[in-house]
């Protein structure tokens, strides 16, 4: 079966740059999450959008945004990169429509900032 | 959101069954009671959840206090695969697009 699919797998940046991060939800599901996981931590919740709509907002830094486009993609953007950036970046997907809208989570994003 | 609160870290030998304990003691009535698991290097997994009742599936069994107020995950024969971190987490689906809130969960090992 399809899963959650993030790329790139790996990303290593310099302080102060850019980093974009992608996901592609499984197919059908309308709504997408996206958590940060430093190192030794539990996973912290950013952002979600459902509908391609913003549905809520957790610890995520301005220097971040996202969105979901009209095929239920998602993209993380994340500006002016700092050493505390350096995290795994999980992306979930669901479905309300679909049992109980249980979160699938891709196998995540390493970003490492130098 | 209510929190729960669960073990820093558990062992058990394999095959032999595990007993996971969570707390929450402020969950509300809509609060379900999730149950997701975080395999070495691995994004989370569902492995079950409940709002009343025992539930049972193919990987785990969930015992919920009548009280509401705490809740057992059972894993009937715990191999070296089990061995992840657990998570219990309370969940209000009133709202569409509910999200998940990580709490610390319970570090389980298994040794053989």
């Amino acid at each position: 079966a399809a899963g959650v699919i993030q790329s790139p797998r790996h990303l290593i940046k310099e302080k102060r740059e850019t980093a974009t991060l992608k996901c592609y939800p499984i197919p059908r599901h309308d709504t997408v999450y996206w958590y940060q996981q430093g190192p030794g931590q539990d996973p912290q919740f950013l952002i979600s959008f459902y509908e391609k709509m913003q549905s809520d907002k957790g610890s995520i830094p301005d220097r971040f945004s996202a969105q979901q486009f009209s095929d239920y993609h998602s993209e993380l953007n994340m500006s002016s990169l700092e050493l505390g950036d350096s995290a795994l970046y999980f992306c979930a997907s669901s479905h309300w429509g679909l049992g109980i809208g249980e979160l699938f989570f891709g196998e995540g994003s390493r970003l490492t900032v130098l | 959101d209510a929190k729960t609160t669960q073990p820093n870290s558990m062992e058990s030998n394999e095959e032999e069954p595990v007993h996971l304990p969570c707390n929450h003691s402020t969950i509300s009535g809509t609060d379900y009671i999730h149950w997701y698991r975080q395999l070495p290097s691995q994004g989370p997994e569902y492995v079950i959840h409940g709002l009343t009742s025992n539930v049972n599936n193919r990987m785990a069994s969930l015992a919920i206090a009548e009280d509401r107020k705490s809740s057992t995950l059972i894993l009937h024969r715990a191999t070296l695969r089990d061995a992840a971190v657990y998570y219990c987490i309370l969940r209000d689906v009133a709202g569409t697009a509910s999200k998940l809130t990580f709490g610390t969960g319970t570090r389980l090992q298994v040794t053989l």
